[in-house]
């Protein structure tokens, strides 16, 4: 069965700090995996995604994460935060045999303090 | 502007009553989904459809139905047997190859049993 795991309900940082969310799959075969942001009472953004290539991914707002295929991991990442990246962030697994289905992770909260 | 629109943005919904949350896009997207989010459990997926008049059940499809008449459309009701309604409800949309392009989500629908 297909499935991510993001261990972290929380993270805290301070502004212009590092930042990592993480997330960890289960799949057979190749991943296709995906990061989002969801900001209170909104739908879902898409930030990036990984397919095959570089296993480092950037994407939007300076966002960028790391493909580790031995670790099977896919932990999002940012040199410097912002306040404004305070909000909700999902990984999310293709399903291997419907790729119309995705499996999400339960979602990690980042507050970035000023 | 291209997007989802979901409405209404807060319904209520009294014991018994079954209720129809709207979701349109003008994405030219062919697939389309409904997804439900509760705190500290990530997205599950309710019912997803690729083409007009098809529609397939996804992980947890009991007391939901759709309907898909039009391209842009797809409603869905929650009926009197959902036993457990409130919830935050996300509808998305994607071409027919989303492990290359993603979703697009729209902004949701807080639905609460009173």
């Amino acid at each position: 069965a297909q499935s991510v795991a993001q261990p972290e309900d929380q993270v805290n940082v301070a502004e212009g700090n590092p930042l990592t969310v993480k997330c960890t799959y289960s799949v057979s075969g190749n991943p296709y995996l995906f990061w989002y942001v969801q900001y209170p009472n909104r739908g879902l953004q898409f930030l990036l995604k990984y397919i095959t290539g570089d296993n480092l991914v950037k994407g939007s707002y300076g966002f960028e994460a790391e493909f580790n295929k031995s670790q099977t991991s896919f932990h999002l990442k940012k040199p410097s935060a912002l306040v404004s990246d305070s909000a909700l962030y999902f990984c999310a697994v293709r399903d291997m045999r419907n790729f119309n289905k995705f499996y999400f992770g339960s979602g990690t909260k980042l507050n970035v303090k000023p | 502007d291209g997007g989802i629109t979901q409405s209404p943005k807060y319904l209520f919904r009294k014991e018994g009553q079954n209720v129809t949350l709207s979701c349109e896009q003008n994405l030219n997207h062919d697939a389309m989904y409904w997804y439900r989010q509760d705190p500290g459990q990530g997205l599950r997926l309710i019912y997803y459809s690729q083409i007009v008049n098809d529609f397939q059940k996804g992980d947890i499809a009991e007391g939901y139905s759709v309907s898909r008449e039009k391209k842009e459309s797809f409603p869905l009701t929650v009926t009197s047997a959902q036993k457990n309604p409130t919830a935050f409800y996300l509808c998305a949309s994607s071409i027919v190859s989303p492990i290359l392009y993603g979703y697009t989500f729209g902004s949701g629908t807080r639905l609460t049993v009173v």
